[in-house]
């Protein structure tokens, strides 16, 4: 079946640009998360969610980060103003209740 | 803070050996174990997990062993093979004070290269 899937799998983006990362999670899957992946290390805890709520947000780095599900399927991380050192991979993995299944990620790299 | 970390940062194998990775976590409340595969251009795959009551649980070709005294966790790989060559993480779940979702906390990876 299908898996989790994320667009746009590479994204450019200039200082100051806004972008927008989408994750589709297994269909079912109540839990979502989102984490951020720097070159040579392990993944990071973003966010949180159980179907539309957002339980925990303690990861995002900034307030310039910022994400939603509002339907409880799709769920979007958005980042304002991109610095460079948001350029990372931003991964999104969903859950029917323990094992966390990952998707392959959005690398996003601000110039 | 607290940290799930890796002893070693690369691993080099010749195909059929046996290949053990090593990881020391330091969050004693750490009660659940994964450990992950993650082969370039591609998401962490799940491997096997493990429970802190358990201090052995084998897959398929794999097991993982937790020491809770040391706070140590290892993955053993059988018969490594080329498909194999991956980096592999472990990541605890932290679940005291009832934040019981699932919440991981990853080490910095292990890279294994496995020679034909």
């Amino acid at each position: 079946g299908a898996g989790v899937s994320q667009s746009p799998r590479y994204k450019v983006a200039k200082r100051g640009q806004d972008v927008a990362l989408r994750c589709d999670p297994i269909s079912g899957h109540v839990s979502l998360f989102w984490y951020q992946q720097a070159l040579g290390q392990g993944p990071e805890f973003l966010t949180y969610f159980q179907n539309e709520a957002q339980l925990d947000k303690s990861g995002l780095p900034s307030d310039r980060f910022f994400a939603e599900r509002p339907e409880g399927s799709v769920s979007t991380l958005k980042i304002q103003r991109t610095q460079q050192e948001d350029s990372a991979v931003y991964l999104c993995a969903s859950s029917p209740v323990e094992t966390q299944y990952f998707g392959p990620g959005t690398r996003l790299l601000v110039l | 803070g607290e940290s799930v970390g890796l002893h070693l940062p690369t691993l080099s194998v010749q195909e059929g050996d046996n290949s053990i990775i090593n990881c020391a976590y330091s969050n004693s409340a750490s009660d659940y174990f994964i450990w992950y595969k993650q082969e370039s251009g591609k998401g962490p795959q799940f491997i096997i997990d493990i429970r802190s009551n358990m201090d052995k649980r084998q897959g398929q070709r794999v097991t993982v062993l937790l020491n809770k005294t040391v706070k140590h966790l290892s993955l053993q790989i059988a018969a490594t093979q080329p498909g194999d060559s991956a980096v592999y993480f472990c990541a605890d779940e932290n679940n005291a004070g009832g934040t019981s979702y699932g919440k991981l906390t990853f080490g910095q990876g292990t890279i294994l290269t496995v020679h034909p």
